[in-house]
This record gives C-alpha cells, sequence and structure tokens, in this order.
C-alpha cells in the first residue's frame, strides 16, 4: 500500500533555529513529492520535487528529494514565528490526481 | 488569477441531515479533488473528478458522492450525516497529472 511517514510529529523551536523535517515515502511508479504548509485551512504549496539531489529553495526553505533511499527534507533556517504551521508531505499516486498525505509536523516557533 | 473557491465556509447541520459543498476549480483546470481533514485521521482522499468524471476514489462510504460539471465546478455530497463527519473538507485543482495542485480554504462542517 502506498505510504508516506512524516517525522517528527511536532516540534517546538526559537525564533533564528534551524529545523530539518523529514518525509519518507513508498509510492508505487513515483511521480514526485510535494510540500505543503498549513496554517488556517488551505494547504500553500511549497516544492514539488521529482528529480534525485536537487535542491529546490525559497527563501530560508529548502527541500531536497533522495530517489534511492526513497525521502526528502524540509530546510527552514533562521526560523521567524510566521513559520509556525503545518508542514505536510504528499505524493501523488501512479494514476490520476490522487495524493497520499504524511501525517503532517506540526512546528511552533517560539519567540 | 482567481484560486480555488470553496462555498460555504462554515456549516452545522445535524445528524440523519444531507449536505452539499462546492468548490470552483482555478479556471482552465479540469480536475478536481477533495479531501477530508480531520486532527485523528489527517488528510484523506474523498474522490477525483476530471472531465465530468470520477477517476480515482478513496475509502469512503456510499454516502459520500460527488459530480462534476461542464464548467468543472464540482460539488460533494455527505447524506446521513453522522457526528463522524465533522471535519474540514478540501478541494484541490489541477490542469492535469502531476502538474501542480492548488487548495481551495476549506468547509469546516460541524455535525451536532
Amino acid at each position: 500500500e502506498d505510504k508516506v511517514v512524516q517525522s517528527p510529529l511536532s516540534l517546538v523551536v526559537h525564533e533564528g533555529d534551524t529545523v530539518t523535517l523529514n518525509c519518507s515515502y513508498e509510492v508505487t511508479n513515483f511521480r514526485s513529492l510535494l510540500w505543503y504548509k498549513q496554517e488556517k485551512k488551505a494547504p500553500t504549496f511549497l516544492f514539488m520535487l521529482t528529480s534525485s539531489g536537487i535542491e529546490k529553495k525559497s527563501g530560508r526553505l529548502s527541500s531536497i528529494l533522495d530517489k534511492k533511499e526513497l525521502f526528502s527534507i524540509l530546510n527552514i533556517t533562521a526560523t521567524q514565528t510566521g513559520d509556525s504551521a503545518i508542514y505536510l508531505c504528499a505524493a501523488p499516486m501512479e494514476y490520476g490526481n490522487k495524493l497520499v498525505f504524511g501525517a503532517g509536523t506540526i512546528l511552533r516557533v517560539k519567540s | 488569477k482567481a484560486g480555488v473557491t470553496q462555498t460555504p465556509r462554515y456549516l452545522i447541520k445535524t445528524r440523519g441531515q444531507q449536505v452539499t459543498l462546492s468548490c470552483s476549480p482555478i479556471s482552465g483546470h479540469r480536475s478536481v479533488s477533495w479531501y477530508q481533514q480531520t486532527p485523528g485521521q489527517g488528510l484523506q482522499f474523498l474522490f477525483e473528478y476530471f472531465s465530468e468524471t470520477q477517476r480515482n476514489k478513496g475509502n469512503f462510504p456510499g454516502r459520500f458522492s460527488g459530480r462534476q460539471f461542464s464548467n468543472s465546478r464540482s460539488e460533494m455530497n455527505v447524506s446521513t450525516l453522522e457526528l463522524g463527519d465533522s471535519a474540514l473538507y478540501l478541494c484541490a485543482s489541477s490542469l492535469d497529472q502531476g502538474r501542480g495542485y492548488t487548495f481551495g480554504s476549506g468547509t469546516r462542517l460541524t455535525v451536532v
């Protein structure tokens, strides 16, 4: 059965810290892995990763995929209170647009 | 361009009633997927519609159904509501397979 597993489930850090969120996956005919940030309601898109070893960056956030070991990490440097959110990792299934999500990592950044 | 629009934003229903939720995708997107999000189960896939046809279905009982119209707007219906149906219902729209997924703000359903 296809699955996505995230760790840790929750994390509390102080402003300025660097955090690493983990996502492992087992997906038939893997196509891509996605990261989302969810603050209130709508998950907002962060990254789509398809190729192994190529880091994607957006400001203080970066992510990389390892297709051999079947995992991805999301790094956030110099965290701010506005980074407090649920971070979701997901992978589309073999056919269509069904996404399988991990349970999410709840990140809380304390000032 | 306008994002994914879900209506209503909030809904309170009593057990046994039925409810219809609406999702208008981004203009030009033909795929609409629905998800249920609860604290205990996370985000779970309900179904996906593409060009008015159901393309994928999750493991939910038959009380959960959906449809898509020719303008790509989609509705989902839940009949005979149960307390456990209380959740945030999210829809996501996409151009086609693997081309990126944009979520709406969701409908918060509370069943009392």
